[in-house]
């Protein structure tokens, strides 16, 4: 079965304070692995796709990188606006093609 | 439109009444989602189209769920005599190829 695990389940940063948040994996083959931003109360907001280990994707503030275990976000000088629950997805090769298994997510927080 | 509409954004019912959502995808996506979200940020899939057909129903309980996505209508799930079980955030995401998925605001569904 999928497993998509996500650590720390909550990290309370400073604004500037740079960090990252992992999301590892035990799957029968990967197809994608996506990055999704959840504020209160809204639904996840697409952020990055990463198909193959060694693949980086940039925007803003926030780095996500995939090896063939587990996936970062890294956040640089994190500011209070990027506070919200990020949540890890993965497509696999197994059940549907298309469906995506959800990680539990982190929530962070960013304090001015 | 540029992004996923949901209506209702609440629903309130009555425990065996039935409850009917709607989901408007993105104009030009062949392929939408239906994902319960429960405890916090559990998310469970429960069924897919590819245009108006189903693409992967394994995660519908199919006693009491049902789901449709008509030609130029608004796709719906609906659910006849809820449970208190029920009661959850349903998102629906649409895909113009079955990979990168975007969401909607949800609609929460509440089971009293």
């Amino acid at each position: 079965e999928d497993q998509v695990t996500q650590s720390p389940e909550a990290l309370r940063l400073q604004e500037g304070e740079s960090s990252s948040l992992n999301c590892s994996y035990t799957v029968s083959g990967l197809r994608g692995l996506f990055w999704y931003r959840q504020d209160p109360g809204k639904g996840p907001e697409f952020l990055f796709t990463l198909y193959s280990a060694g693949e980086e994707k940039e925007k803003e503030r926030l780095k996500a990188t995939l090896t063939k275990k587990e996936s970062f976000l890294h956040i640089t000088a994190p500011k209070p606006e990027d506070s919200a629950t990020y949540l890890c997805a993965v497509r696999t090769l197994s059940g549907s093609a298309r469906q995506l298994t959800f990680g539990s997510g982190t929530q962070l927080t960013v304090l001015p | 439109g540029e992004e996923v509409a949901q209506t209702p954004k609440h629903l309130v019912r009555g425990e065996g009444q039935k409850a009917k959502l709607y989901c408007a995808p993105i104009k030009g996506h062949s392929y939408v989602f239906w994902y319960q979200q429960v405890l916090k940020n559990e998310f469970k899939f429960l069924i897919s189209f590819q245009n108006e057909n189903v693409f992967d129903e394994t995660g519908m309980p199919k006693e009491r769920f049902s789901a449709k996505c008509l030609p130029n209508s608004p796709c719906s799930l609906e659910i006849q005599a809820t449970k208190l079980e029920d009661s959850a955030v349903y998102f629906c995401a649409s895909s113009p190829n079955g990979d990168t998925q975007y969401f909607g605001p949800g609609t929460r569904l509440t089971v009293l």
